[in-house]
């Protein structure tokens, strides 16, 4: 079973809907990531959060915005998106210690986006 | 910039195999290096990781070694099972930013295991 669980598994949205993905780990880390991937790609950095803050973001669009209530929890709201951003959305957690380059990450098993 | 070149796939081997997926990486400074895995339906796992020159990570039967000098963390396995079917990717972690990593990875390596 992974420690970082997402919700929900499969999201199917229109082009005009609003919706958000959700991400919870209990492991006490510190850093937490929105991943994109497309079939047969890795994944693709999106947002990094340390410490709740958020201190990277890949030139992300406007239309994906991302939350962090707090040191569990990971959201991302999506609101009017193309259909070229079908894909599975991973969820990642790391300890976010300062200075630490080898704590790997746990990723959730990821939300599977469709717009239609 | 960083970045990280694997063998491209996909891989199909015979079970009790011998495997060999290959990894090489350019980076600036000594970044740590890991192999992740993916199975279908699924996020991706921390399969073993090195910290420095000549660490060598294992793990579950894979192992691979930090080579500096080849730049290169090559990932074995002596004998694969048809349950070693997924993508493996090879990473690499950039200077970290406030206590968060930036991991870039290379483009995955499907591996396929008949029994």
């Amino acid at each position: 079973d992974t420690e970082v669980t997402q919700t929900p598994k499969h999201l199917v949205m229109g082009m005009t809907n609003k919706k958000s993905l959700k991400c919870e780990q209990h492991m006490g880390h510190r850093a937490m990531y929105w991943y994109k991937q497309k079939a047969k790609k890795p994944p693709e950095l999106m947002f990094v959060y340390s410490y709740e803050k958020l201190s990277i973001n890949e030139s992300v669009p406007s239309r994906f915005s991302p939350e962090c209530p707090n040191s569990s929890l990971l959201n991302l709201h999506l609101h009017a998106l193309q259909p070229e951003d079908s894909a599975l959305y991973l969820c990642a957690s790391s300890l976010g210690r300062l200075g630490n380059t080898d704590s790997p990450l746990h990723f959730g098993n990821g939300t599977r986006l469709t717009v239609t | 910039g960083d970045s990280v070149t694997q063998m491209e796939g996909p891989v199909t081997l015979s079970e009790e195999a011998f495997l060999t997926i290959n990894c090489t990486y350019t980076a600036t400074g000594y970044p740590s290096l890991f192999w992740y895995v993916q199975y279908p339906g699924e996020g991706l796992q921390l399969l073993l990781k090195a910290t420095k020159a000549d660490d060598k990570g294992s793990n579950k039967g894979f192992e691979a070694t930090y080579r500096k000098e080849t730049t290169s963390f090559h990932l074995e396995k002596g004998s694969v099972q048809v349950s070693d079917s997924a993508v493996y990717f090879c990473a690499l972690s950039a200077p970290p930013g406030q206590g968060a990593q930036k991991l870039v990875f290379g483009q995955g390596t499907r591996l396929t295991i008949n029994p």
